[in-house]
């Protein structure tokens, strides 16, 4: 009874490919969080969703785009891919929005490589 | 920039004694502090937190204590369990900010039996 589920949990692809990772909550939450964990084990928040509503875009490149379906979906789309994107990204889901009243819930993870 | 930094990237303990691990933070904004416990092949799960109006925080073995004038916070853990075998992340937030929090990059704690 998965709270926070990522799909695929393992992505290997070639450069400049194109590929999506799927989120899916069913806590109810109201927010998605994109995170991405580098080389360095840093979780660096990326995108974050209230409501379908985009709330937090940080610093990234436009090659990433999130897409939300409805509240309970939080996708990621990652355009041409470039061997920097390889990292571990979570998806996260928290009732609210602010940080500090509001757990976060991540899911496993997906370990993306490009080659 | 790293607003958020674990200095120890490991840290081992014999099962029953104290863990200490240690987080500091550069951003004088920040006024909620979190620690997440992450074990392999999972995402991170909620360990404890504490608001900058206090200095110490209780749960269970799990205290996390906070010194705004040094800007660090360390989470003791009494008595270790080698359940508690895991890496740990600290993370700071601005709570006006929307859900934003900035994490360190852990420490891996190691209890031995």
């Amino acid at each position: 009874d998965t709270a926070v589920s990522q799909t695929p949990k393992y992505l290997v692809t070639q450069m400049g490919n194109d590929k999506s990772i799927k989120c899916e909550q069913n806590l109810g939450h109201d927010t998605m969080y994109w995170y991405k964990q580098d080389s360095k084990k840093f979780l660096k928040i990326m995108f974050s969703y209230n409501n379908k509503e985009l709330i937090i875009n940080e610093t990234v490149p436009n090659r990433f785009s999130p897409k939300s379906p409805d509240k309970a979906h939080l996708n990621l789309h990652i355009n041409s891919l470039e061997l920097g994107d390889s990292a571990v990204y979570f998806c996260a889901s928290s009732q609210g929005e602010t940080a500090s009243y509001n757990e976060q819930f991540f899911g496993p993870g997906t370990r993306l490589t490009v080659l | 920039d790293q607003q958020v930094k674990q200095n120890s990237p490991s840290l081992s303990v014999q099962e029953g004694r104290i863990s200490i691990l240690n987080c500091d933070y550069t951003n004088s904004m920040f006024d909620y502090f979190l620690w997440y416990k992450k074990y392999p092949a999972e995402g991170p799960t909620f360990l404890i937190s504490i608001s900058s109006i206090k200095d110490k925080n209780e749960d269970g073995r799990f205290t996390v204590f906070l010194n705004k004038s040094a800007k660090h916070l360390s989470l003791h853990i009494v008595p270790s369990q080698p359940g508690d075998s895991a890496v740990y992340f600290c993370a700071a937030t601005v709570s006006s900010n929307t859900g934003k929090l900035i994490f360190g990059q852990g420490t891996t704690l190691q209890v031995k039996p």
